[in-house]
């Protein structure tokens, strides 16, 4: 199994850009989720799905879309990217039962100039 | 709303030395609470978890925490640190559901021969 991967791996946009981030995982996980890592702030949750076709918003959701059509993957869009998105995004994922601890993908660094 | 607290934002250990990573949480009821390790420029990775049980869990590379409703605490352990302990370590819980993970501002972890 190759776990929760996540292309590109280091992303430069400009300001008012779109992209998406890519995540994928091929444990046949029903719950995925995006954070955001910042300096001196940990990670934040910015959306979260259960199941394909279900989304719903975390901690820090503005400026970010989601959606679940398959349950592998989870795709993150930055509809017009600015300097405040600057930051580290991790992706996330766990399988059924609530004891079950999250994997974490290698991260994708984006910087917003 | 639930939330985590790492007093210690840098710790430095000499190698060979005993370490406590204090973490304290808020949240209504029984937590779900997790430790994560991230090396420099990597994702992170699970040490040890919380759900219900004994109140010491024993984790990987022989950590282990010990979960204190009364203080509402669950610090990280381990008797004797290695050099490739230096990280940052990051507390979590999670809601009932295990649906959110909120985690800490993240300990600095600095060993020094």
């Amino acid at each position: 199994n190759a776990g929760v991967t996540q292309t590109p791996k280091f992303q430069v946009l400009k300001t008012g850009q779109s992209m998406t981030l890519q995540c994928a995982q091929d444990m046949n996980h029903e719950y995925m989720s995006w954070y955001r890592q910042d300096p001196g702030m940990g990670l934040r949750l910015i959306h979260y799905s259960v199941g394909a076709g279900i989304t719903d918003q975390g901690e820090v959701p503005n400026g970010y879309n989601v959606s679940r059509s398959t349950t592998e993957d989870f795709p993150l869009r930055l509809l017009s990217a600015a300097p405040s998105q600057t930051s580290v995004y991790f992706c996330a994922s766990r399988g059924a039962g609530s004891a079950s601890e999250q994997y974490f993908g290698p991260g994708t660094r984006l910087t917003v100039t | 709303a639930q939330s985590v607290t790492q007093p210690d934002i840098h710790i430095t250990v000499s190698e060979g030395a005993s370490l406590e990573l204090r973490c304290n949480y808020s949240y209504g009821a029984t937590p779900y609470l997790f430790w994560y390790v991230q090396s420099p420029g990597q994702g992170l990775q699970l040490l040890l978890k919380y759900f219900s049980g004994d109140t010491l869990v024993q984790g990987i590379k022989g950590f282990e925490a010990e979960f204190k409703r009364s203080q509402s605490s669950f610090n990280l352990r381990k008797p004797s640190v290695h050099w490739s302990d230096a990280a940052e370590y990051f507390c979590a819980v999670a809601n009932f559901g295990n649906e959110k993970l909120t985690f800490g501002t993240g300990t600095r972890l600095t060993i020094i021969p």
